[in-house]
């Protein structure tokens, strides 16, 4: 049970943002959002993840409500290369050793 | 950045043999590596997280027996598919954390092995 809730796929523009939703209503006050994305036939690659403020990397930007339950992940200028399946996850109360349990996810396509 | 390696990337087996799957972290060290199996079309589902040192903890419905686990080192994790047969024919995931990092960094995952068996 992956515990979160994300649509079962987008459609966007190239050069365009794109703003991927996730709703983790029973989130724990330790549990962290991660994000990942998986090309196809690829393993999945991390993206960005937070708790409480909003986070930006050179990836994408991630922003988290504030009452935690629900967060988007968000791609300034979406290109070709960004068309995969992405995962939203809470989880990692701490330590080294803890696992990610992966839902759906979000089929991201992005037109040319 | 950090990098797990897989290996091999693809196997064909016959149904009965047994078929060895590699899990490397290149340029880091992982006390725990974990299992991913992913079937077409689905999202990945975990089999087990291998300690290195002890035994792999399985996850509720993963056969033990079938699914063996040996972390023999900080870089090094395997995971052999006993007696296969064509209902394991599957993509199989490895991924691993830097044991340095904190207990929120990210998880580098392997490039896959897709599992064939006749």
């Amino acid at each position: 049970d992956a515990k979160t809730t994300q649509p079962n796929s987008m459609e966007s523009n190239e050069e365009e943002p794109v703003h991927l939703p996730c709703n983790h209503s029973t989130i724990s006050g330790t549990d962290y959002i991660h994000w990942y994305r998986q090309l196809p036939s690829q393993g999945p690659e991390y993206v960005i993840h937070g708790l409480t403020s909003n986070v930006n990397n050179r990836m994408a930007s991630l922003a988290i409500a504030e009452d935690r339950k629900s967060s988007t992940l968000i791609l300034h200028r979406a290109t070709l290369r960004d068309a995969a399946v992405y995962y939203c996850i809470r989880g990692g109360s701490g330590g080294s050793n803890y696992k990610l349990t992966f839902g759906k996810g979000t089929l991201l396509t992005v037109n040319p | 950045g950090a990098v797990v390696s897989q290996h091999p990337s693809r196997v064909i087996c016959k149904s009965g043999t047994s078929v060895k799957i590699e899990c490397r972290s290149l340029d880091f060290q992982a006390t725990t590596m974990f299992w991913y199996r992913q079937f077409p079309k689905q999202s990945l589902m975990l089999m087990a997280t291998s300690n290195e040192g002890s035994k792999a903890t399985y996850e509720q419905g993963v056969e033990k027996d079938k699914f063996l686990i040996n972390h023999a080192s900080l870089t090094l994790s395997t995971l052999t598919v006993t007696s296969a047969h064509p209902e394991d024919s599957s993509f199989y995931i490895c991924s691993a954390r830097d044991r340095g990092t904190t207990g929120t960094g990210e998880l580098f995952f392997g490039e896959g092995s897709r599992l064939t068996v006749l």
